[in-house]
């Protein structure tokens, strides 16, 4: 099956630690993003990827590190520093030929 | 900057009947695309249509479709004989057409919530 696959799908961290979320894709698309949801609202943007080893932060890239070594996979890593880490994240990714986003099922992330 | 407005928190269709859910924007870019997402209780966000701005024809997708007025900067979508299973927060995203190089952010609305009463 052609898609994205984000793993865990649920996901609880003590406060202090760091936590990695996994997005992967088998579309060979390019361009790849995180997005974090909160209650009530629309998605923000944390990293994208346009190109293997190139990224840029969003609007909300404090507290998050990401990376991109290979075209299937984008991972965001929670930093300690993240004030507020408890959200839903969205992975996402793009082709060459269009503009359109494609999602991945999500993590939710709980900080106890 | 963009943004991505609508207007209606939450709505609520029988099933079998037509809704229609509004979206306007701002910009000042004249080539951009336009998407319906529907995000359902599993929380995947998942793409019902999508139009491009130098398309007059409106998009269509089965049951659903859109009234895009580009001169008004309004994009609504239309849902034909209502489902259960459309039941699902809906966001109106926007993203500027891609130049080799630029942001090219998709911007979201806050989202309507419709349930489809049985």
């Amino acid at each position: 099956d052609g898609g994205i696959t984000q793993s865990p799908k649920y996901l609880f961290r003590k406060e202090g630690q760091n936590v990695t979320l996994s997005c992967e894709q088998n579309l060979n698309h390019d361009a790849m993003y995180w997005y974090r949801q909160d209650p009530g609202q629309g998605l923000r943007l944390i990293y994208y990827s346009q190109i293997v080893n190139d990224f840029q932060k969003g609007d909300i890239a404090e507290g998050y590190s990401v990376s991109r070594e290979k075209k299937e996979s984008f991972p965001l890593t929670v930093t300690s520093a993240q004030k507020n880490p408890t959200a839903f994240y969205l992975c996402a990714s793009r082709g060459d030929s269009t503009d359109t986003q494609y999602f991945g099922p999500g993590t939710r992330l709980t900080v106890l | 900057a963009q943004t991505v407005t609508q207007s209606q928190p939450e709505m609520s269709v029988q099933e079998a009947e037509t809704v229609t859910l509004s979206c306007t924007y701002d910009t000042s870019e004249s080539n951009y695309y336009l998407f319906w997402y529907k995000q359902p209780p599993s929380r995947q966000m998942i793409l019902v249509i999508r139009q491009e701005a130098y398309k007059q024809q409106n998009a269509t997708e089965n049951r659903f479709s859109v009234n895009f007025q580009k001169a008004a900067k309004s994009f609504s979508l239309k849902i034909s004989d209502s489902q259960l299973g459309d039941t699902a927060m809906y966001f109106c995203a926007f993203i500027r057409t891609f130049y080799g190089g630029a942001t090219n952010k998709l911007i979201f609305g806050t989202g309507t919530l419709l349930a489809v009463q049985p």
